[in-house]
């Protein structure tokens, strides 16, 4: 499959914890943008990377932060997890040649419960 | 300040109605939105942009700049069309990222 893969699909931990969450884009493909998806918020920008740089922020917490490694991967990391982080976390890449066409790619997902 | 509302979360419907989804947008400048659509246990999907004007699985959105607003109808429902939808708007440039409104959830009955 060389659509954008996440891993892990799911996860549950506690309160005050730390977690990674791995993002591989689309074959190609430079940008990466990290979503977070809850119930009451819907999809909610958190922050994007283009060919290893940061290029913009949304609303993106303190506890959190992101990179995009050399090989395009991208690692979303959450800290002093809260029961309100609970959401499901998208990744999404966007081809390099798409002026105007302003389609996202999205991953599956990654599910993260804090309990 | 560039925002999108969708003002339903929830559209019920029967099949063989139309349906309507809403979504009223906030941008200076010339605006890129498009249609997202998430069905069950899918990856969000992009179903159609403003500027293609296109027609995808019968639905079309027209871009109304005096309203700020870019609906997106289909004249008869159908229950595989239940799913979640989004309305996204381009924050700039071929790389900006898409502010998504809240969704809406339409669900077809039989």
């Amino acid at each position: 499959d060389s659509g954008v893969t996440q891993t892990p699909k799911h996860l549950i931990t506690a309160t005050g914890q730390r977690v990674t969450l791995r993002c591989s884009p689309r074959s190609g493909d430079l940008s990466v943008y990290w979503y977070q998806q809850s119930l009451d918020q819907g999809l909610q920008f958190l922050i994007q990377y283009y060919n290893g740089e940061e290029r913009a922020k949304g609303n993106i917490l303190e506890r959190f932060s992101a990179q995009q490694f050399p090989d395009l991967h991208s690692e979303l990391n959450l800290s002093s997890l809260e029961l309100g982080d609970s959401a499901l976390y998208f990744c999404a890449s966007r081809p390099r040649d798409s002026d105007l066409t302003g389609e996202l790619f999205f991953g599956e997902g990654s599910r993260l419960t804090v309990l | 300040a560039q925002r999108v509302t969708q003002p339903e979360k929830l559209l019920s419907v029967f099949k063989g109605a139309p349906v309507e989804l809403k979504c009223n947008y906030s941008y200076s400048g010339s605006p890129e939105l498009f249609w997202y659509v998430q069905y069950s246990r899918q990856r969000l999907q992009l179903l159609l942009r403003h500027i293609s004007r296109e027609s995808i699985k019968g639905f079309t959105a027209d871009l109304n700049k005096g309203e700020t607003s870019f609906h997106l109808k289909k004249p008869f429902a159908q229950e595989e069309d239940s799913a979640m939808y989004y309305c996204a708007l381009n924050s700039g440039g071929s790389q900006g990222n898409l502010i998504f409104g809240k969704g809406t959830k339409l669900s077809v009955k039989p």
